[in-house]
């Protein structure tokens, strides 16, 4: 089944505790995507990527990092959170340039 | 630069009367407009997508959109809503340079009553 997984689903921590929350798809899908969705804002994307190695800011990057070693996985990294990082976070892939996305369940982060 | 309005963060609906929910958007260059669907605790799915070879656009579960450029819009309609239409509705536009950036309306939260 073509899925886009993430873990964790859910996760309570506390400042400045770097955290990773990982995605993987198993379509072979060269786009990845991180998004942010908050209340009253829709989703706004946080990074994505091209290819491996190939990575670039969305529209709020700051404070965080991702990485693409490989086609298939695409970790986001919250080096220190912050509880202005407390968000629904979803990971997206597509089989390229303005193909529809396949969309993660989510990862509810709340950072106290 | 693009973006996306929706207007109406909510919308209560009678179950078989007309669902519109409306997407305007700003692009520089021609643009991919999409519309995603989010049922409760879970990620987007995709309802449908625009990518200029036709201007109205069906999708699955009975919605479809037109896209209109001299009004700049891509209305999502569907002419009889059912229970199982309650969910979260987003417009996304994606420009043809932009190289992978989407950008998401606000959202637009669909009731069924019955």
């Amino acid at each position: 089944e073509a899925q886009v997984t993430q873990n964790p689903r859910y996760l309570i921590t506390v400042t400045g505790k770097k955290l990773t929350v990982t995605c993987s798809q198993n379509m072979n899908h060269e786009y990845m995507s991180w998004y942010r969705q908050d209340p009253g804002l829709g989703l706004r994307q946080i990074y994505y990527s091209m290819n491996v190695e190939v990575t670039d800011k969305g529209d709020v990057p700051e404070g965080y990092k991702v990485s693409r070693k490989e086609k298939r996985n695409f970790p986001l990294i919250l080096e220190s959170p912050s509880p202005n990082q407390t968000s629904l976070y979803f990971c997206a892939s597509s089989s390229g340039l303005n193909q529809p996305q396949h969309f993660g369940d989510g990862t509810r982060l709340s950072i106290l | 630069a693009q973006s996306v309005t929706q207007l109406g963060s909510h919308v209560s609906v009678s179950e078989g009367a007309l669902v519109l929910l409306r997407c305007n958007y700003s692009s520089s260059v021609p643009p991919y407009l999409f519309w995603y669907v989010q049922y409760p605790n879970q990620g987007l799915q995709l309802l449908l997508k625009y990518t200029s070879a036709a201007t109205l656009v069906k999708g699955i579960n009975g919605f479809e959109a037109e896209f209109k450029k001299s009004e700049t819009s891509f209305h999502l309609t569907k002419p009889s809503a059912h229970m199982s239409d309650a969910a979260e509705y987003f417009c996304a536009v994606s420009e043809s340079d932009s190289w992978g950036k989407l950008q998401f309306g606000a959202g637009t939260q669909v009731v069924v009553t019955p």
